[in-house]
């Protein structure tokens, strides 16, 4: 099945850097989505992305909804020991439409 | 409030042996959904159900996969006979459409292991 392609793969930064990560698709999507997934668990939500141009935060994290609605970038500001995991992108066609489409995700590993 | 539930955490199977997963959703969700994850990539639906019935089943290989959710509420989804490639893990989702946005909330999934 299609996946979105997230940049980059993997990730090593120290404590206290800030983090970009972005998704692209080939298709419009209406709402885009970012959850993290922790070892041994299952993916949890942490922003969801409704208008294009949108910007949104949830605490350190900052995610943009791309004008083309093709992408979707997310920014973590001032990382700790517990942002370490997958993080994944998923884009949805229309509120109601439930299928979700994820990216290939990206593994934030930090080195102390 | 608890969250999904999926039994069993692991299995492991040797190929052409028949598996099922279980999955009871949060309480009072009326969607669920099946997904695939391969290794290293992101979840794939398999199916979704609007209580009982089985709205989205286009990414369900039926030759040897099925499922059902009889009450609207549990679900279970099972292999058979399994194959070396379905080594994944599988995990449960539901969601309700109260209150606007129906955000998908994620069971921990089954790890599962074809020898």
């Amino acid at each position: 099945g299609q996946q979105l392609n997230q940049s980059p793969q993997s990730m090593f930064i120290q404590e206290g850097e800030d983090v970009s990560m972005n998704c692209t698709s080939s298709s419009i999507f209406n709402t885009w989505l970012w959850y993290k997934q922790d070892p041994g668990e299952g993916p949890v939500l942490l922003i969801a992305l409704y208008k294009a141009g949108e910007l949104t935060s949830n605490g350190r994290l900052t995610a943009q909804f791309g004008i083309t609605r093709k992408d979707s970038f997310l920014n973590i500001s001032a990382s700790i020991p517990s942002d370490v995991g997958i993080y994944f992108c998923a884009g949805q066609l229309a509120f109601g439409n439930e299928k979700l489409t994820f990216g290939t995700g990206t593994r934030l590993t930090i080195i102390p | 409030e608890a969250g999904v539930v999926q039994s069993p955490r692991y299995k492991i199977i040797e190929k052409k042996q028949p598996v099922a997963f279980w999955c009871n959703p949060i309480s009072g969700h009326n969607t669920l959904y099946w997904y695939r994850q391969n290794l290293g990539q992101g979840p794939e639906l398999l199916i979704r159900y609007e209580n009982e019935e089985a709205v989205d089943d286009s990414q369900l290989p039926k030759d040897r996969f099925s499922a059902e959710r009889l009450k609207g509420v549990d679900s279970t989804l099972k292999i058979q006979p399994a194959e070396l490639g379905d080594s994944a893990v599988y995990l449960c989702a539901s969601s309700s459409r109260a209150g606007g946005y129906n955000e998908q909330f994620f069971g921990p999934g089954t790890r599962l292991t074809v020898l």
